[in-house]
């Protein structure tokens, strides 16, 4: 699986957007990435999960630049509830395990 | 949405006894689960892959016969922690593999927080 790296931590305002940028330089061919969000105490939710370009869903948007060796989580207009831990994870689909890393600590602040 | 339940949310025991965590897929059917192990200001750390109707596959380093895992049914894994000490109070959480024709994605139970006095 290949190793991602993000920000330990960002900061933000409400009404922001915010933009988490993850490296997995060594990303495999057949690996997607996706993303994770974490409340205190709660299990990660599934936030997104591309290939390629760019994904949006309700949430969040996915932007992959066309080398792949990076991807970037953007979030528009935060709010004091995003605050959050954001995991970024690189694998192919049917992976038997995800290997989470050390996640960006989003604080957004009022 | 893919809905995955943990019992208990939280649990208390002394030090020598066991406890059983249930993980149950709500809406979808899971030949996969995984239990996961978090410590306070850290990462998810997997300990074991529970497939359905076959034994565990523990990651390195995590004790087969003190973290034991049966998955008994397409919707149901167990993870009992046997003659548990305080090292163990933990953060547990696991996860349940959905196969849909849109991808395949991990959804994770809500946790179980667990105490050993």
């Amino acid at each position: 699986l290949a190793k991602t790296t993000q920000p330990i931590s960002m900061d933000s305002y409400e009404g922001q957007e915010v933009n988490i940028t993850c490296s997995h330089n060594n990303i495999a061919t057949n690996d997607y990435i996706t993303w994770y969000q974490q409340f205190p105490s709660q299990g990660p939710r599934f936030i997104i999960q591309g290939y390629k370009t760019k994904v949006t869903n309700e949430v969040a948007s996915l932007f992959i630049p066309a080398d792949r060796k990076s991807s970037t989580l953007s979030l528009p207009r935060v709010s004091l509830s995003d605050t959050a831990v954001y995991y970024c994870l690189v694998g192919p689909l049917g992976a038997r395990q995800l290997t989470f890393g050390s996640g960006t600590q989003l604080t957004v602040l009022p | 949405g893919a809905v995955v339940s943990q019992h208990p949310s939280w649990v208390i025991c002394k030090s020598g006894t066991s406890v059983k965590i249930e993980c149950r897929s709500l809406d979808f059917q899971a030949t996969t689960m995984f239990w996961y192990r978090q410590f306070p200001k850290q990462s998810l750390m997997l300990m074991a892959t529970s497939n359905e109707g076959s034994k565990a596959t523990y990651e390195q380093g995590v004790e087969k016969d003190k973290f034991l895992i049966n998955h008994a049914s397409l919707t149901l894994s167990t993870l009992t922690v046997t003659s548990a000490h305080p090292e163990d109070s933990s953060f547990y959480i696991c996860s349940a593999r959905r196969l849909a024709l849109e991808g395949d994605t991990q959804y994770f139970g809500p946790g179980t927080r667990l105490t050993v006095l």
